[in-house]
């Protein structure tokens, strides 16, 4: 079973479009996480939610909106695509914040090319 | 400003033989270092987790090091093989945060 997994692995659509990608993690952890890695391969935080709870928003357009509906599943909608946001999208959880240690389960990534 | 460099970009070996990828810092206070392996199209995968008190670590073939003085951390492959392929990601936490800084990685090419 796949521990952290996100749908869908492939994404390509229009300019201005809305769309969102989903994450569900089945290892019972408490904080789950949005990466975005670019094309030089560098990851960078969205969010993070502890237990349904927004804890990390950085700087990121607010048309980025992390939906989170139990601690189980991390959602990630995108309003009106611009071609900036192509990147490959990573969902992470961890049982305890990352500053404490805890080890971070990375899902497998989700490429999105706004065209 | 918290950053994390690493060196090589990238790397071309043989199979058979080793190599060491640097990761420095200046992340502070620190907290921990981590190394991550992406495979090409996954996510990134846990290697080894250090955190100050810790100089060494291994993992199979995969052992880190790390200097907390110097702010610099090594992970060296043993008796590369074509699966160590890959990217591999130096990642620092300071404490007092939730934030992970990422290094831009090393890609590690293994030719037979």
């Amino acid at each position: 079973d796949t521990a952290v997994s996100q749908t869908p692995k492939y994404l390509v659509t229009q300019m201005g479009n809305d769309k969102s990608i989903k994450c569900e993690q089945n290892l019972g952890h408490d904080t789950m996480y949005w990466y975005k890695q670019d094309s030089k391969k560098f990851l960078k935080i969205m969010f993070s939610y502890n237990n349904k709870e927004l804890i990390i928003n950085e700087t990121v357009p607010n048309r980025f909106s992390p939906k989170s509906p139990d601690k189980a599943h991390l959602n990630l909608h995108i309003n009106s695509l611009e071609l900036g946001d192509s990147a490959v999208y990573f969902c992470a959880s961890s049982q305890v914040f990352t500053a404490n240690t805890g080890e971070l389960f990375f899902g497998e990534g989700s490429r999105l090319t706004v065209l | 400003k918290n950053q994390v460099e690493q060196s090589p970009q990238s790397l071309i070996i043989l199979e058979g033989k080793n190599c060491t990828l640097q990761c420095n810092y200046t992340v502070s206070p620190f907290s921990n270092l981590r190394w991550y392996k992406q495979d090409t199209g996954r996510g990134p995968v846990s290697l080894t987790i250090m955190t100050f008190s810790e100089n060494t670590k291994s993992n199979g073939r995969y052992t880190a090091t790390l200097d907390a003085d110097t702010k610099q951390s090594s992970l060296h492959i043993t008796a590369s093989q074509l699966s160590d392929s890959a990217s591999y990601i130096c990642v620092v936490s300071a404490q007092n945060t939730d934030k992970l800084i990422f290094g831009t990685g090393t890609r590690l090419q293994v030719f037979p």
